[in-house]
């Protein structure tokens, strides 16, 4: 079965203490990406990934790093949390082709507390 | 910047058809049209996209604007079970390549009344 997975679902942790949440696909997809989702604010893109080893920033990059060292995985770090990254987490992927239109796998999102 | 706008809620009759707009006035030539949709306590699921032409699938249809500035997704017969939030996004592109980034809406809470 085609899947994204995240872990963890859901996180409380304090400030300024570091964490990751982890994201795999089991569809040898090229693209992965990350993004939060807030009231009012819907989902924001913060990293994508084109492929292992090529990543770029998306609109809300800030307090966020991102590593693709493989192609299943794509983990979103946050280094020094803080409460305003307290959010629910989306990972995503898709295939790669030279036109925009491969449908787009979600996770089932990661709901972090900063506290 | 890229941009899409739609309605903050819409309701429905079950069992009637709904049209859900969406603006995107400041879309570019190859950018593709995608909609997803959100169930409580769920990732966005995909239901339909496209680029110039309208399109069908077994969930919904998307027509979409001569000039690209808008689209329309269409549920033909709504059922209690389309109660979501249903986005609309572009996935920007560069010429014939797919940018990586993509720019959701708010989103239109759909209410399907029985």
């Amino acid at each position: 079965e085609a899947q994204v997975t995240q872990n963890p679902r859901y996180l409380i942790t304090v400030t300024g203490k570091k964490l990751t949440v982890t994201c795999s696909q089991n569809m040898n997809h090229e693209y992965m990406s990350w993004y939060r989702q807030d009231p009012g604010l819907g989902l924001r893109q913060i990293y994508y990934s084109m492929n292992v080893e090529v990543t770029d920033k998306g609109d809300v990059p800030e307090g966020y790093k991102v590593s693709r060292k493989e192609k299943r995985n794509f983990p979103l770090i946050l280094e020094s949390p803080s409460p305003n990254q307290t959010s629910l987490y989306f990972c995503a992927s898709s295939s790669m082709g030279t036109v925009a239109g491969n449908t787009i796998y979600f996770g089932e999102g990661s709901w972090l507390t900063v506290v | 910047d890229a941009k899409t706008t739609q309605p903050n809620s819409m309701e429905s009759n079950e069992e009637e058809p709904v049209h859900l707009p969406c603006n995107h006035s400041t879309i570019s030539g190859t950018d593709y049209i995608h909609w997803y949709r959100q169930l409580p306590s769920q990732g966005p699921e995909y239901v339909i996209h496209g680029l110039t032409s309208n399109v069908n699938n077994r969930m919904a249809s998307l027509a979409i604007a001569e000039d690209r500035k808008s689209s329309t997704l269409i549920l033909h017969r709504a059922t209690l079970r389309d109660a979501a939030v249903y986005y609309c996004i572009l996935r920007l592109s560069h010429g014939s390549s797919n940018t990586g980034k993509l720019i959701f809406g708010q989103g239109t809470t759909l209410q399907v009344k029985p």
